[in-house]
């Protein structure tokens, strides 16, 4: 079975600050991991995902997230907080089972404060 | 590039009666996928489809019906809806020629049942 934990439901940072977002997954498999962001009355759209290769994954709108394997993490971050940045951040996990299924976490939402 | 839509966005209905959500996507996808968003729960997968005619449940669908007799459709059925049925659906797609892939949302169908 696979999992997803993230820490805080509600994150809140001032504009230009550090974003960090927590996020803890459990897998028995090797795991594909995802951030996907919701904005306000929308669907949630992809920021980044980690498959294979290069630990540290670059994302749209300057977000990036490390994967270590040791800690089964993998924490979004962006060095400097834009008010546009407020939204709700999902992050998600997929196992390397043959079958398309992704098991998401329950959300951060960012409060980015002027 | 209309990409996938759903229909309605927003719907009011009585409890007991019947109520389907249209969801429809452009790529081919073999995959599609319907979730329900809730507080505190983040997205639960309630049925998935790998190819036309192949459907199977998900992680809660008690009360829901699907088919897809086509690849670019996959409807979702409240066969007689119930007030726990109040949600946020959201219907979503991926080729599935490998794991890791992304998934593509639908913006979202809003039900209230009263």
């Amino acid at each position: 079975a696979q999992s997803v934990t993230q820490l805080g439901s509600h994150v809140s940072v001032s504009e230009g600050a550090l974003v960090l977002l927590r996020c803890n997954y459990s897998s028995s498999v090797p795991p594909y991991l995802f951030w996907y962001v919701q904005y306000p009355n929308q669907g949630l759209q992809l920021l980044l995902k980690y498959t294979t290769g290069a630990t540290l994954v670059k994302g749209i709108n300057g977000f990036e997230a490390e994967f270590k394997k040791s800690e089964t993490s993998f924490h979004l971050t962006k060095p400097s907080a834009h008010m546009s940045d407020a939204a709700e951040y999902f992050c998600a996990v997929a196992n390397s089972g043959g079958y398309q299924k992704v098991t998401f976490g329950t959300g951060t939402k960012l409060q980015v404060i002027p | 590039d209309a990409g996938i839509t759903q229909s309605p966005r927003y719907k009011i209905t009585e409890t007991g009666r019947q109520v389907t959500l249209m969801c429809h996507q452009t790529w081919s996808h073999s995959y599609m996928f319907w979730y329900r968003q809730d507080l505190g729960h983040g997205l639960r997968l309630i049925y998935y489809s790998a190819a036309a005619d192949i459907t199977d449940k998900g992680e809660v669908p008690d009360g829901y019906v699907v088919s897809r007799s086509k690849t670019e459709n996959f409807p979702l059925t409240l066969e007689s809806a119930t007030r726990s049925q109040t949600s946020v659906y959201f219907c979503a797609s991926t080729s599935g020629t490998g794991n890791g892939n992304t998934i593509y949302f639908g913006e979202g169908s809003w039900l209230t049942v009263v």
